[in-house]
């Protein structure tokens, strides 16, 4: 089975600019997480998507919003970018985001200028 | 509120050596504890997942042990190689389900 793949993979962007990230989880995969990670605050959760609808919610301001398909697929959005959005973001996905493993992308790594 | 902690924050071992991990939690309300990999620059990769109800897995050179009362988890690593080189992460998912809680790792050097 393929794995958990993220696109792009890199992204430079300015600041007050949006950017869309995708995610596309393991098939038969049909719940979706997203993760920030910085060396400052280490890994932190951002949302977590199952058919189709937002089921947690990390401690993020709303200019952090995603959303999933019928097909799982998951995009994350950001508007208008700070400096401090520069991280590595990655998703993870698992079956049904009950108590089973969780299988993450190679992550995209967005930088703010 | 969960905290996640791992102890060192850092391991330099020569080549061959048995090595440690720490991982303690503050909330033992947890659905499980999952040790993960993450070379430089790059996604995380599953090591090993201990449901609550368990004390270890194991894979290969790896044991993970889960002492839920205590708040602690330890990654056992056998027989240490240079490829072992990379940082480790502890996360826990919690009763609220869906949201794993992360340490902030620990980097492993290992000397050939």
């Amino acid at each position: 089975k393929a794995g958990v793949t993220q696109t792009p993979r890199y992204l430079i962007k300015t600041r007050g600019q949006q950017v869309t990230l995708s995610c596309s989880p393991i098939s038969g995969h049909r719940s979706v997480s997203w993760y920030q990670q910085t060396p400052g605050q280490g890994l932190q959760f951002l949302f977590e998507y199952f058919s189709e609808t937002q089921r947690n919610k990390g401690n993020f301001p709303g200019r952090f919003s995603g959303r999933q398909f019928s097909n799982s697929r998951s995009e994350m959005n950001v508007s208008t970018l700070e400096l401090g959005d520069s991280a590595l973001y990655l998703c993870a996905s698992s079956l049904v985001g009950g108590a089973e493993t969780q299988y993450f992308g190679p992550g995209t790594r967005l930088l703010v200028l | 509120k969960q905290e996640v902690t791992q102890i060192p924050a850092a391991l330099s071992v020569p080549e061959g050596e048995n090595l440690v991990l720490n991982c303690s939690f503050t909330d033992s309300a947890i659905y499980n504890l999952q040790w993960f990999r993450q070379d430089p620059g790059k996604g995380l990769t599953s090591l090993l997942l201990i449901q609550s109800s368990q004390r270890e897995q194991t894979s290969g050179r790896l044991n993970a042990s889960l002492d839920k009362s205590s708040g602690r988890s330890t990654l056992y690593i056998a027989a240490s190689q240079p490829g072992d080189s990379a940082t480790y992460l502890c996360a826990v998912l919690g009763n609220q389900g869906g949201k794993l809680i992360f340490g902030q790792g620990t980097e492993l050097s290992v000397k050939p």
